[in-house]
């Protein structure tokens, strides 16, 4: 089945140490992106990528790193730099031709 | 730029009853707008969209028309059902410039139907 997939479900890290969040999606889609989730904030965006070795800063890139070396993958770094990383973290894709995203099922994380 | 505002939660409604979500957005150019739905603990699902003013998007007895003079872009339905029991998200899709294909969605609107 196509889809995107998000690894892990949960994860814990203690403070200082930066994460990888996963991402893969086999929909062929071009475009990717990042977002968190706080309660009662609804979406923000971190970063996208519209294209394979491209990708642009979102409106809360600060303490956030990407990668998108292939078309099916964008994984997302934590670090140690973001001042309140304890978030619930989506990620999606999308194809030009219709706008829509695809979500995953999202990484909660908690940084204790 | 490009904006959305939704109606805040959360809403509690009898199961039946009739629902509306509003949402209205500011935007540059002809944006598509669309209504996300996110299940607890769970990404979020496309409901519905519309591409241009005066189209309605359905989808499960959920509606809402593209309303280009008002700018909004209102979700209802006629008889809510406890499994219709989540967070709602309207969003509009960028559509010039840098903006194009990023969505910008608004806040959520949490529902709770009760038996």
């Amino acid at each position: 089945d196509g889809g995107i997939t998000q690894s892990p479900k949960y994860l814990f890290r203690k403070e200082g140490q930066n994460v990888t969040l996963s991402c893969e999606q086999n929909l062929n889609h071009d475009a990717m992106y990042w977002y968190r989730q706080d309660p009662g904030q609804g979406l923000r965006l971190i970063y996208y990528s519209q294209i394979v070795n491209d990708f642009q800063k979102g409106d809360i890139a600060e303490g956030y790193s990407v990668s998108r070396e292939k078309k099916e993958s964008f994984p997302l770094t934590v670090t140690s730099a973001q001042k309140n990383p304890t978030a619930f973290y989506l990620c999606a894709s999308s194809t030009p031709r219709t706008g829509e995203q695809y979500f995953g099922p999202g990484t909660r994380l908690t940084v204790t | 730029g490009n904006s959305v505002t939704q109606m805040e939660g959360p809403v509690t409604l009898s199961e039946e009853a009739f629902l509306t979500i509003n949402c209205t957005y500011t935007a540059t150019g002809y944006p598509s707008l669309f209504w996300y739905v996110q299940y607890p603990g769970e990404g979020l699902q496309l409901l519905l969209k519309a591409t241009k003013a005066d189209d309605k998007g359905s989808n499960k007895g959920f509606e809402a028309t593209y309303r280009k003079e008002t700018t909004s872009f209102h979700l209802e339905k006629g008889s809510v059902q406890v499994s219709d029991s989540a967070v709602y998200f309207c969003a509009l899709k960028g559509s010039r410039g840098s903006t194009l294909g990023r969505l910008y969605f608004g806040r959520g609107t949490q529902l709770t139907v009760w038996p």
